[in-house]
């Protein structure tokens, strides 16, 4: 079946990076793209970009071009997605999310930034 | 960048209730329009692809209509499962976005 398991909480000082995980199982993993998308405590979805497993072509949302770097490891079937320049309002939690159509999400990784 | 409206942004009924949510878009999508239940901390689960197409495993009373830029989802019969926050989005074009999201709560 098919799983993505993300890395765990992580709580960061603004001005920090965060780096999160993603192991992908259960299908090829270079056959699908990966998305990011976060949800800030209590508020909706926002779409963060999204990456092929296939050959590593990305697209970022424009709010977050120069801060946030998607990549993959197709040895382990893992993307990661890091975040920099941590500012307060980027406390959420972060999913990644199998393709176009979210079929399949991670389990959520909850990034809290506080001084 | 597409907006995606939703209404209402909070809606209370009874189990056994016949439910709508409506999603505008600020342009035309064909029908590039999916629909997902989130419940408290947990991930978001697509229930109605490409407007109206039901994904494998949700039941038969969640339904989805619509195409251009007026869309529903309908559950038929609410559960007690159902209590959730619903949210549209469209896949029409880059960036992805996401209604603002419809809390449906027990009257």
């Amino acid at each position: 079946q098919v799983q993505l398991v993300q890395s765990g909480a992580e709580v960061k000082k603004p001005g920090a990076s965060v780096k999160v995980s993603c192991k992908a199982s259960g299908y090829t993993f270079t056959s699908y793209g990966i998305s990011w998308v976060r949800q800030a405590p209590g508020q909706g979805l926002e779409w963060m970009g999204w990456i092929s497993a296939y050959n590593g072509n990305t697209n970022y949302a424009q709010k977050l071009q120069g801060r946030v770097t998607m990549t993959t490891d197709t040895s382990t079937s893992t993307a990661y997605m890091e975040l920099r320049s941590l500012r307060s309002d980027d406390t959420a939690v972060y999913y990644c999310a199998r393709g176009a159509n979210y079929v399949y999400w991670g389990q959520g990784t909850l990034v809290t930034v506080s001084s | 960048d597409i907006q995606m409206t939703q209404s209402p942004s909070s809606l209370s009924a009874s189990v056994g209730d016949r439910v709508t949510i409506t999603c505008r878009a600020s342009q035309s999508i064909s029908s590039y329009l999916n629909w997902y239940q989130q419940k408290p901390g947990k991930a978001p689960k697509l229930l109605i692809y490409a407007a109206s197409s039901l994904q494998s495993g949700v039941p038969s009373r969640f339904s989805g209509s619509g195409s251009g830029t007026d869309f529903t989802l309908t559950i038929s019969s609410l559960q007690p499962e159902d209590f959730a926050t619903y949210y549209c989005q469209q896949s029409y074009s880059t960036p992805p976005t996401f209604g603002q999201g419809t809390r449906l709560e027990i009257k």
